[in-house]
């Protein structure tokens, strides 16, 4: 079993959709968590990010985490053509000890939103 | 310059070549790091640096050879590669390594697209 698993998509939608994302994660020592975006011929760029549970919202984009079922989200409101991109979930169980806050990362969700 | 470079950003070679991809970062970071990314797989952590001391070698092939000179320099020397290496390879870099200082931000280049022949 993938320590996070992600859909790749790709995922279509028109303009002003809602678009939900989603990663599922197997490690419970997660704490951190991101969502990056990467346009095409880029590096990924940091989006989102949230530590444990909860939901955190800037503009149109909402983070949400729950521990309890390993699970997070990013909803893009009100999508835009400039939304399509891949995206991809990152956690880190932390720094601890010798250890660095290692990232895991996602496989990555395409998405295209058409006008 | 601003935020992190590589070059070149294509690179074609034969399985007996031997070449170098360079990534250069203008933030003032202190960790860089080497990612492979292939089509419909996570990205896959190759080698961290932190302070230009190597901490993290992800039971990466021997033919992968990493050097950090400076805190702002990073490359990654390619030799006899095989056709399963053909992928994105994307440098980051973060102010400290992730974690250390509360932040798990890292700043990734435009990656180099290899292809090995």
């Amino acid at each position: 079993q993938k320590e996070v698993e992600q859909d790749p998509g790709p995922l279509s939608v028109p303009e002003g959709a809602i678009v939900s994302l989603n990663c599922t994660y197997s490690n419970s020592a997660f704490q951190y968590f991101m969502w990056y975006r990467q346009y095409s011929r880029k590096g990924p760029e940091l989006l989102m990010y949230t530590y444990s549970s909860g939901n955190k919202e800037d503009g149109r984009f909402t983070a949400q985490v729950d521990k309890s079922s390993k699970y997070i989200s990013l909803f893009i409101r009100d999508s835009q053509p400039s939304d399509s991109a891949t995206y991809l979930c990152a956690m880190s169980a932390g720094a601890g000890g010798t250890s660095y806050g290692k990232l895991t990362f996602g496989q990555g969700t395409i998405l295209t939103v058409h006008p | 310059e601003t935020g992190v470079t590589q070059t070149p950003r294509h690179l074609v070679m034969g399985m007996t070549n031997k070449k170098s991809l360079k990534c250069e970062q203008h933030l003032g970071h202190n960790a860089m790091y080497w990612y492979k990314q292939s089509a419909k797989k996570p990205l896959e952590l190759m080698f961290v640096y932190s302070l230009e001391e190597r901490v993290e070698n992800n039971s990466v092939p021997s033919r992968f050879s990493p050097e950090c000179p400076n805190s702002s320099h990073l490359f990654l020397h390619l030799h006899t590669l095989q056709p399963e290496d053909s992928a994105l390879y994307l440098c980051a870099s973060s102010h400290d390594l992730e974690g250390a200082s509360g932040t798990y931000e890292q700043y990734f280049g435009p990656g180099t697209r290899l292809t090995v022949t």
